[in-house]
């Protein structure tokens, strides 16, 4: 199956700083990416979605300036956390589709990333 | 809104035991429906999914789920336990009300499989 790629696996920043986290989708063409949130013992909660090209549609309630998404090219997504702060803390995952050839087109999910503000 | 109740955050089997986790899902529309698993601090894995064709639908790892229009629900199955299933799962749905581009997860069942 088609692999999505996450980086870092985990990553571990002082409050006030930004991180970036890298998407990749590894053999194929992502026309959409998402942006998940998963705290600890919960289900995931989508962040925003991308399509390739255009500005990211962000969910209610999640602060765009905040989390800047970066969908540049068919294969890289990227999530920057900006002035993280400790409730940034939680596990980011991303997840890629094709979607040519339209049809219900599974969606890939990468590894995760264990984000960790001090 | 579109949306998928799991019931039951933690359900506990023995090894050789049926696995059954349940989903309902509300729409008035049949959406595609989907489980995946997750591992510990590890990405989801898709473990099957219904696109209206097949109510039963067979996955990876001997899970089977079927779609039951009548009951709105999509429980997930496995005839016998294997120690290797404790895991996370989740069940999602897409489509639908809620259109076709946003995956909507339930919250989620933790497999508990015992010796």
């Amino acid at each position: 199956g088609a692999v999505v790629s996450q980086h870092p696996s985990r990553v571990i920043c002082k409050s006030g700083t930004s991180v970036k986290i890298e998407c990749r989708s590894l053999d194929f063409q992502a026309t959409t990416m998402f942006w998940y949130r998963q705290f600890p013992k919960q289900s995931l909660m989508l962040m925003a979605t991308s399509n390739e090209g255009s500005k990211a549609t962000y969910e209610q309630g999640v602060e765009k300036d905040k989390f800047l998404i970066n969908h540049a090219s068919l294969t890289l997504s990227t999530l920057t956390v900006t002035s993280a702060h400790p409730e940034d803390s939680s596990f980011y995952i991303c997840s890629a589709r094709d979607n040519v050839g339209g049809g219900i087109r599974e969606q890939y999910f990468g590894p995760g990333t264990r984000l960790t503000v001090t | 809104a579109q949306s998928v109740t799991q019931l039951g955050s933690h359900v506990s089997v023995s090894e050789g035991a049926l696995v059954l986790l349940r989903c309902n899902y509300s729409s008035s529309v049949p959406p595609y429906l989907f489980w995946y698993v997750q591992y510990p601090n590890q990405g989801l894995q898709l473990l099957l999914k219904y696109t209206s064709a097949a109510t039963l639908v067979k996955g990876i790892n001997g899970f089977e789920a079927e779609f039951k229009k009548s009951e709105t629900s999509f429980h997930l199955t496995k005839p016998s336990a294997h120690m290797s299933d404790a895991a996370e799962y989740f069940c999602a749905v897409r489509g639908g009300n809620t259109g076709f581009q946003k995956l909507v997860f339930g919250t989620g069942t933790r497999l508990l499989v015992s010796p």
